[in-house]
């Protein structure tokens, strides 16, 4: 139980075309969920969060008009890179909330690379 | 600002050799403390996670303790395997649900 994916697994657009990348959990419901980014060699930053039926909440730096996030559902949570330039080449990975034992524990997709020419 | 270290950036082991792998972090209010496996290119594998009020976690050769007072976590890999090479990365969450990570270390295990 508790699988996240994600849709593409990689990506290759031409800069100044939107990408859109999916998360999906698959067996379970989650009522928020996170974006992260990770370049190459670096950890995981957390970009924004994201509640089913609310506004994502975005972390200081980054630009919520750049990076569109929509959480429609209880099982979907999409994420649009805007007018993608080559600076936003990078490793975008989802993770989902899920309550395990009386507290909550996050799952993680496998990622979508990302790289803008 | 939580921040979370990792030392060593990388490390390279013969086969059999026990791993020691350091977490510290910088705010000690953590709600839980998750160590994560990597794959190059591929997602994160959740290996051991460890709330507040415990002391250590383990999972077959995987062994994590956590001092919240002194901010730093340790895992121990036992009799490691060319399989266990990876990218180790620990997380802490605060009271919000976030996770902030350190940037990993890089093990290498040599047949």
């Amino acid at each position: 139980g508790a699988v996240v994916s994600q849709h593409p697994s990689w990506v290759i657009c031409k800069s100044g075309t939107s990408v859109k990348i999916e998360c999906r959990s698959l067996d379970f419901q989650a009522t928020t969920m996170f974006w992260y980014r990770q370049f190459p060699k670096q950890s995981l930053m957390l970009m924004a969060t994201s509640n089913e039926g609310s506004k994502a909440t975005y972390e200081q730096g980054v630009e919520k008009d750049k990076f569109l996030i929509n959480h429609a559902s209880l099982t979907l949570s999409t994420l649009t890179v805007t007018s993608a330039h080559p600076e936003d080449s990078s490793f975008y990975i989802c993770s989902a909330r899920q309550p395990v034992w009386g507290y909550n524990e996050q799952f993680f997709g496998p990622g979508t690379r990302l790289t803008v020419l | 600002k939580q921040e979370v270290t990792q030392i060593p950036a990388a490390l390279s082991v013969p086969e059999g050799e026990n791993l020691v792998l350091n977490c510290s972090f910088t705010d000690s209010a953590i709600y839980n403390l998750q160590w994560f496996r990597q794959d190059p290119g591929k997602g994160l594998t959740s290996l051991l996670l460890i709330q507040s009020s415990q002391r250590e976690q383990t999972s077959g050769r995987l062994n994590a303790s956590l001092d919240k007072s002194s901010g730093r976590s340790t895992l121990y890999i036992a009799a490691s395997q060319p399989g266990d090479s990876a990218t180790y990365l620990c997380a802490v969450r605060l009271n919000d649900y976030k996770l902030s990570f350190g940037a990993g270390t890089t093990v290498t295990v040599r047949a």
